[in-house]
Formats: C-alpha cells, sequence, structure tokens
C-alpha cells in the first residue's frame, strides 16, 4: 500500500534552515505529483507547496515564496522541502501528501508529518 | 486567493444524528472541492471528491453536494468513528486553499 514517512524536522532558531524529506513506497512515484501541506499546534491546515510529478511546475504559498525549496529525486522515490530563514510562524506539523493523479490537487494519502519547531 | 469559510466551527451531535457541515467560497469553484476528516493525533484522510464523488473506502453515509460557492458535507447517521474535525479544500486555483475546519463532538 501507498506509505509516506517524512522525516527532518525539530527544534530551529529564527533564521535558520532545515531540509525535510518524504520517502515514498507503494506506487510509482515518478508518476504522481506531490504537495506538502502543514499544521500550527492546534489549528488548521495550510498548503505549502506542489510539485510536478517531472518537476516542471512548482507552486508555492505566498508566505513561503524565497525561503522554501520543494524538489524531488524520482530516482530514490524522495521528496524535499528545503526551509531556509525560518520564521517562528512556520512553527507547524508539515506533512507530505501524494496528488490523487493527473494534478487534480487534492491529497490522498497523507504521511504521518514531522513537527518543526521555531524558537529561540 | 480563494477564502474558504466553513460553519458551523463546530458541533455536537449524537449518535444516529444526521449532520450537515457548510463551506462556502469566495468565488466559483468549477465543482474542484475535496473534504477530509481528520482524528485527533492522526493526518487527514480524504472523503470526497469533485464535491460529491465518494472516495473508495468510504462510507456510504458521507455525501457531499453543492455547486459554485456553496457546498455540504452530510454525514447521514452518525456513527462513533466519525467524531473529528472535517476540512473543505478548493482546488481550482493556487493557493490550494481549506477552510477552517468543522468539529463534531458527542453531545
Amino acid at each position: 500500500q501507498v506509505q509516506l514517512v517524512e522525516s527532518g524536522g525539530g527544534v530551529v532558531q529564527p533564521g535558520g534552515s532545515l531540509r525535510l524529506s518524504c520517502a515514498a513506497s507503494g506506487f510509482i512515484f515518478n508518476n504522481y505529483d506531490m504537495h506538502w501541506v502543514r499544521q500550527a499546534p492546534g489549528k488548521g491546515l495550510e498548503w505549502v507547496a506542489f510539485i510536478r510529478y517531472d518537476g516542471s511546475n512548482i507552486q508555492y504559498i505566498d508566505s513561503v515564496k524565497g525561503r522554501f525549496t520543494i524538489s524531488r529525486d524520482n530516482s530514490n522515490n524522495a521528496l524535499y522541502l528545503q526551509m531556509n530563514s525560518l520564521r517562528p510562524e512556520d512553527t507547524a506539523l508539515y506533512y507530505c501528501a501524494k496528488d490523487f493523479g493527473n494534478w487534480a490537487n487534492w491529497f490522498d494519502p497523507w504521511g504521518q508529518g514531522t513537527l518543526v519547531t521555531v524558537s529561540s | 486567493d480563494i477564502q474558504m469559510t466553513q460553519s458551523p466551527s463546530s458541533l455536537s451531535a449524537s449518535v444516529g444524528d444526521r449532520v450537515t457541515i457548510t463551506c462556502r467560497a469566495s468565488q466559483g469553484l468549477r465543482n474542484r472541492l475535496a473534504w477530509y476528516q481528520q482524528k485527533p493525533e492522526k493526518a487527514p484522510k480524504s472523503l470526497i471528491y469533485d464535491v460529491s464523488s465518494l472516495q473508495s473506502g468510504v462510507p456510504s453515509r458521507f455525501s457531499g453536494r453543492g455547486s459554485e460557492t456553496e457546498f455540504t458535507l452530510t454525514i447521514s447517521s452518525l456513527q462513533p468513528e466519525d467524531f473529528a474535525t472535517y476540512y473543505c479544500q478548493q482546488y481550482n486555483s493556487y493557493p490550494l486553499t481549506f477552510g477552517g475546519g468543522t468539529k463534531v463532538e458527542i453531545k
């Protein structure tokens, strides 16, 4: 079955960097678009970034543009989120999510998430 | 950006009740709307896509309807495992956006 396992979260000071990873299995990774979605503690869901199956199209929410970079390694079935210039408001559980298919832009399934805490 | 407004933000209901959650969009979505269920400490799970299409494995007591800017998720007979938070999401345009969530609690 489809499995998405995030890693790389942790505690970082404001202005610092982190690189999140998502290991994918159980489906043909290079056929599917992928997303990152985050959830601040006790809050709702916020879509962060999208990458087309071949990397040809990338989208971000405005609040992370210029600071975050989404990428993928299809040979290793991995999705990444490089996060620079982190701010306290980036504190959240970050989910990796598979696009349903064919640029659907809705999410199924989701990983279990990795927690990023930005604090001094 | 398309704003998504869910109501109510929370509700209390009993097992067997019929429950309806509303989601309103700030502009027309061309039927590009999904619903998710999230239980505490768990990742969200997709329920419905394209307004009314039931995702595989989702019980038929869940249904969605609506068009353009107003949408509903209905649970026809609430079951104990349905107590959770529900989110709508538009995928008509970037940035993809979610409603604020509706927490369904036990009365």
